[in-house]
């Protein structure tokens, strides 16, 4: 999607090491901030998500933090391991209940 | 268990055909859409449903209508299949949130190939 920017497409990481990915968006007044996991020859599934009221939101080794200023968001994997190797997809909301989606990041964690 | 599923995992068609893309969920949603996914372009929105009997182009909607004759199944057709249609084509639903969104849930995608 345009209004989404997703970086970086591809990474790898040593097991055991964090992993970032990050999305910018332009809309000021979105407020609902999904990411999904897609696994090889899996549907899409939302991991974690954060709305405009909060900073951060954590559930165990996974994170995002939104920057509403700067108008971006970021996935944080924190301690990879190789069931972390997926496609991950950021999106942002666009007018009614649709969402911009980013391009994907292939994230490889490396045993 | 939430359930979105899709009429088929793999599909191979000739150029002309009529397609139809089945996609059924379970969760009494309103809202359904159509998405095709491609290296590299991550998700683009075909068509969307807010409503049955409703539907609304997305941002790739030639080549493309829909169908939504019941609230739990949104029917993709491509009226004559081309080979640049060849792709992944996802199916998702939603419950109707204003503006703030909900979290979508996914079918498990349609491979798509059109010789």
């Amino acid at each position: 999607g345009e209004n989404v920017e997703q970086h970086p497409s591809t990474l790898s990481v040593q097991e055991g090491d964090s992993a970032v990915i990050k999305c910018t968006y332009s809309d000021s007044a979105s407020n609902y901030f999904p990411w999904y996991k897609q696994e090889l020859g899996k549907r899409p599934q939302l991991i974690i998500d954060i709305r405009s009221n909060v900073g951060e939101k954590k559930d165990q080794r996974i994170a995002v933090t939104l920057n509403k200023t700067a108008k971006h968001f970021s996935l944080h994997i924190t301690e990879t391991q190789p069931e972390d190797s997926a496609v991950y997809f950021c999106a942002a909301p666009r007018t009614g209940n649709q969402f911009y989606f980013g391009t994907g990041t292939s994230l490889t964690v490396i045993p | 268990d939430v359930k979105v599923t899709q009429s088929s995992r793999y599909l191979v068609k000739r150029t002309g055909e009529k397609v139809f893309l089945e996609c059924v969920q379970d969760m009494d949603h309103e809202n359904m859409f159509w998405y095709r996914q491609d290296p590299g372009l991550g998700l683009r929105l075909i068509y969307f449903s807010y409503d049955v009997k409703m539907k609304e182009k997305g941002d790739i909607p030639e080549g493309y209508s829909v169908s939504r004759e019941k609230k739990e199944r949104f029917s993709l057709i491509l009226e004559s299949a081309s080979t640049n249609q060849t792709s992944m084509y996802l199916c998702a639903s939603s419950r109707p949130s204003g503006r703030t969104g909900n979290e979508q849930f996914f079918g498990p995608g349609t491979r798509l190939t059109v010789l």
